[in-house]
């Protein structure tokens, strides 16, 4: 069965960096994009960017460019988003979605919180 | 960028009701549209793909339909399972770009 597997949750200090990973499983991971959607504390969804596992071309929100790098790596199935710099109002649940070409996001990792404080 | 605005916000209904959840888009596209189940502390579930399209295991009793700027969801007869948040998503350019949401509440 497909599954997406994201690494735990994270407290970071404003200013620094974070990655979250996000292990697939069940499916051939090149075949499917993978999208990663964030989830602010009581607010709706976020979508942050895609990348296509096959070729490792990333397409982001506007408002993070510059910032995040999302990348794979295709011997463990794995995706990675890496947020820099980061803000207080980055505290969020970041979730990884496996998109399909015509189905929208299909399968959801669990979620990972980040929460930056000082 | 398309946004994506639903209504309405929040809705309360009884079990067994009729429900209607509408998503206009800022520019008009033709069917990739998704509709999107979140539960409290879970990840979203996807419900509708293609703007009609049922996604495997999803109950009947939802549908989608629209195309153009004015989407919607149906829930044709709700059930205790069905209290939740329902997310509208465009993907037919990026950024894809998610509506703010509808809380479907008990009355």
């Amino acid at each position: 069965q497909v599954q997406l597997v994201q690494s735990g949750a994270e407290v970071k200090k404003p200013g620094a960096s974070v990655k979250v990973s996000c292990k697939a499983s069940g499916y051939i991971f090149t075949s499917y994009g993978l999208s990663w959607v964030r989830q602010a504390p009581g607010q709706g969804l976020e979508w942050m960017g895609w990348i296509n596992t096959y070729s490792g071309n990333a397409n982001y929100a506007q408002n993070l460019q510059g910032r995040v790098t999302m990348t794979t790596d295709t011997p463990t199935n794995t995706a990675y988003m890496e947020l820099r710099s980061l803000r207080s109002d980055d505290t969020a649940v970041y979730f990884c979605a496996r998109a399909g070409s015509y189905s929208g996001l299909d399968y959801w990792g669990q979620g990972t919180l980040v929460t930056v404080s000082s | 960028d398309i946004q994506m605005t639903q209504s309405p916000s929040t809705l309360s209904a009884s079990v067994g009701a009729r429900v209607t959840i509408t998503c206009r888009a800022s520019q008009s596209f033709s069917t990739w549209l998704a509709w999107y189940q979140q539960k409290p502390g879970k990840a979203p579930k996807l419900l509708i793909y293609k703007a009609s399209s049922l996604e495997s295991g999803v109950p009947s009793r939802f549908s989608g339909s629209g195309s153009g700027t004015e989407f919607t969801l149906t829930i044709s007869s709700l059930q205790p399972d069905d209290f939740a948040t329902y997310y509208c998503q465009q993907y037919t350019s990026y950024p894809w770009t998610f509506g703010q949401g509808t809380k479907v509440e008990i009355k």
